[in-house]
């Protein structure tokens, strides 16, 4: 089976730096994705990490290391518009297609 | 592009009736899911069509019917619901099943049944 942690709930101050972690236990690796989702809206996708290190695409760094199946999201210069559902994915070796997910992080970015 | 677009937005119905969803994607992508996603979880992996054939099914119940027309299309056929299933249902695509390609999603639909 797939284990995949993440924090429920985190808030943070407009400006300022905001890190999701995730961790997982997975039959395999084929990847780990990052996904944002607005209360009521689809998920849009943010990241993909498959190799060792960081990831950085504007104000979302993504960082992963394999050996700890440890992951983390960096969200910077935080904006209101930031606050959101942020789940973590893990594409296992197993199965091509399936995505498992985490539970996700809600943040709430407050002014 | 990358946009995947899903009818219609909302969704009530009874027990009896029989419904459809809809998913359409223009960007030449040949897998398509149904993930199904029940308020504050993550999105469940009901269906999985890769080059317009059924490549998974994650032991979803008969009430939920899939259909892939064609490379751009993927359906949903609702049938004898039960209160549970509502939910939001979202569809996605790929590219082909290479393990870099990202899943795209669309806006979903929510579901209720009464």
């Amino acid at each position: 089976g797939q284990n995949i942690d993440q924090p429920t709930e985190m808030t943070a101050t407009e400006g300022a730096i905001v890190q999701i972690n995730c961790t997982y236990q997975t039959s395999g690796f084929n990847g780990l994705f990052w996904y944002q989702q607005h209360a009521g809206e689809a998920p849009t996708f943010l990241s993909y990490n498959v190799l060792d290190g960081l990831e950085e695409k504007g104000r979302f760094s993504s960082f992963l290391s394999r050996s700890k199946g440890y992951s983390y999201l960096l969200l910077k210069e935080l904006q209101m518009k930031d606050s959101a559902s942020y789940l973590c994915a893990v594409r296992p070796l197993s199965n091509d297609y399936k995505l498992s997910f985490g539970a996700g992080t809600t943040v709430t970015v407050r002014a | 592009d990358t946009e995947v677009t899903q009818t219609p937005k909302h969704l009530v119905m009874g027990m009896t009736n029989k419904k459809s969803l809809k998913c359409e994607q223009h960007m030449g992508h040949r897998a398509m899911y149904w993930y199904k996603q029940k308020a504050k979880k993550p999105p469940e992996l009901m269906f999985v069509y890769s080059y317009e054939k059924l490549s998974i099914n994650e032991s979803v119940p008969s009430r939920f019917s899939p259909e892939c027309p064609n490379s751009s299309l993927l359906n949903l056929h609702l049938h004898a619901l039960q209160p549970e299933d509502s939910a939001l249902y979202l569809c996605a695509s790929s590219k082909d099943r290479d393990f870099q390609e990202t899943q795209y999603f669309g806006p979903g639909t929510r579901l209720l049944v009464l």
